[in-house]
């Protein structure tokens, strides 16, 4: 099975800073599909972004991107231009490219200060 | 637009009591099918999948199971709780006919064993 490693349990950033997230994964698979997923406090958990394995080109969405070292197995978040409503917690997650199910980390939870 | 809703919402339950966790997924066919529990610093645990109906793998043994009963629902039960047991568990539904490892959440099922 794969392991998803989330080591920060908490960070706390000022609004309009920047903050990273770390994640590393445990494979032995080639192809594979990683995810950084939000849940905000008492809201439903959504997707953030995605990144095929196979794609060298890190994964950008707005203010959200990836930094994706294949060979470290590591996978990291970027939030930049905190805003109040990006405050929750963030789960890092991994999917083989033949696998119906998704593992995740254990979660960071990120609390944006104004 | 597809929508997902589980219930209940908020459960109080003593030991060796059943359970039974409904989910329902609206505007969308066959989709895959997720149930998960999540526990304070230990992230999201698979437990239960399904791509069709009565079709169920089983991730994590324990006194939990599954069943698909029909194209767009999914439930969770036990016959008798656990402690351990308590937890907040999401049921989420991932597109089968594109599948991209995106997975869609419920608001979740907040459980206390007494």
């Amino acid at each position: 099975a794969q392991t998803v490693t989330q080591s920060q349990p908490e960070m706390s950033v000022q609004e309009a800073e920047t903050v990273t997230l770390s994640c590393t994964y445990d494979t032995s698979e080639n192809n594979y599909y990683l995810f950084w997923y939000k849940q905000p406090p008492s809201r439903q958990m959504i997707l953030v972004i995605r990144q095929e394995a196979y794609k060298q080109q890190n994964a950008t969405e707005n203010r959200f991107s990836v930094n994706f070292q294949k060979a470290a197995k590591s996978f990291s978040l970027k939030i930049s231009d905190s805003q109040l409503g990006d405050t929750a917690m963030y789960f890092c997650a991994f999917m083989g490219s033949n696998d119906y199910k998704l593992s995740f980390g254990a979660g960071t939870t990120v609390t944006v200060r104004a | 637009s597809q929508t997902i809703h589980q219930w209940p919402a908020t459960l109080v339950q003593p030991v060796g009591s059943p359970l039974s966790l409904e989910c329902t997924v609206e505007g969308t066919s066959n989709p895959n099918l997720y149930w998960y529990r999540q526990a304070a610093g230990r992230g999201l645990q698979l437990l239960f999948y399904s791509v069709g109906i009565g079709q169920i793998s089983s991730e994590v043994p324990q006194n939990l199971s599954a069943s698909r009963p029909q194209d767009r629902q999914f439930i969770l039960s036990s016959k008798k709780l656990l402690l351990s047991d308590s937890g907040f568990y999401l049921c989420a539904w991932g597109r089968d006919n594109i599948w991209t490892g995106e997975l869609f959440f419920g608001e979740g099922s907040r459980l206390t064993v007494l």
